[in-house]
């Protein structure tokens, strides 16, 4: 069975802070995007990177995919309480989603 | 704006019934899924369907199934509704490739 462990679980932060999740897996897909969740609600896709060490910047973050399409990490520069959730990485293979554990961000005023 | 819409936010249902889960897109996707998700498991992937009236099971197809007659719809069903059913269930669409998956808003299911 393909797993895809993120880190940090839990991230508590004061607005302003930086922060980086990371998403590793031993097996390599064929691209790997990253979703939002908040409470109460479906996951949002943010981003899908496709190509081995591609990175993507969707204003405050930014999507890193490794160069042997094996992991991936997001930053997010100076995080605001809107960024507040449920973050989760998705690997694709064939035609399903392998979901990531989450990283559950709290982001503090 | 699209969406995919899940009849149900909330469901109390008792042990031993028969529940039915509905979920529709209205962007053409071939492609459907439904996951449920509960704490430090992750979303677990049920059943999905390629197109109209094929489906596959997922991880934990085990106590449920599913029925696709129309491309727009993907009923999940619990033949038999036990407490360890208890659960967020999601449901999603895709277009056929490699794209993102859009989600339902989820139905809370309680087993009493």
């Amino acid at each position: 069975t393909q797993l895809l462990e993120q880190s940090p679980q839990f991230l508590s932060i004061q607005e302003g802070e930086n922060l980086t999740v990371y998403c590793n897996s031993s097996s390599v897909f064929s691209s790997l995007q990253w979703y939002r969740q908040e409470p109460g609600e479906g996951p949002v896709l943010l981003v899908t990177v496709v190509t081995g060490g591609e990175v993507k910047k969707l204003k405050r973050l930014t999507f890193q995919f490794g160069d042997a399409r094996k992991d991936s990490s997001l930053h997010i520069t100076a995080a605001q309480p809107g960024d507040t959730g449920l973050y989760l990485c998705a690997g694709a293979n064939t035609d399903k989603l392998i979901f990531g554990t989450g990283t559950r961000l709290q982001v503090f005023p | 704006d699209v969406k995919v819409t899940q009849s149900s936010r909330y469901l109390v249902k008792r042990t031993g019934e028969k529940v039915f889960l509905e979920c529709v897109q209205d962007m053409d996707h071939e492609n459907m899924f439904w996951y449920r998700q509960d704490p430090g498991l992750g979303l677990r992937l049920i059943y999905f369907s390629y197109d109209v009236k094929m489906k596959e099971k997922g991880d934990i197809p085990e106590g449920y199934s599913v029925s696709r007659e129309k491309k727009e719809r993907f009923s999940l069903i619990l033949e038999s509704a036990s407490t360890n059913q208890t659960s967020m269930y999601l449901c999603a669409s895709r277009r056929q490739g490699n794209y993102g998956y859009t989600f339902g808003s989820g139905t809370r299911l309680t087993v009493v």
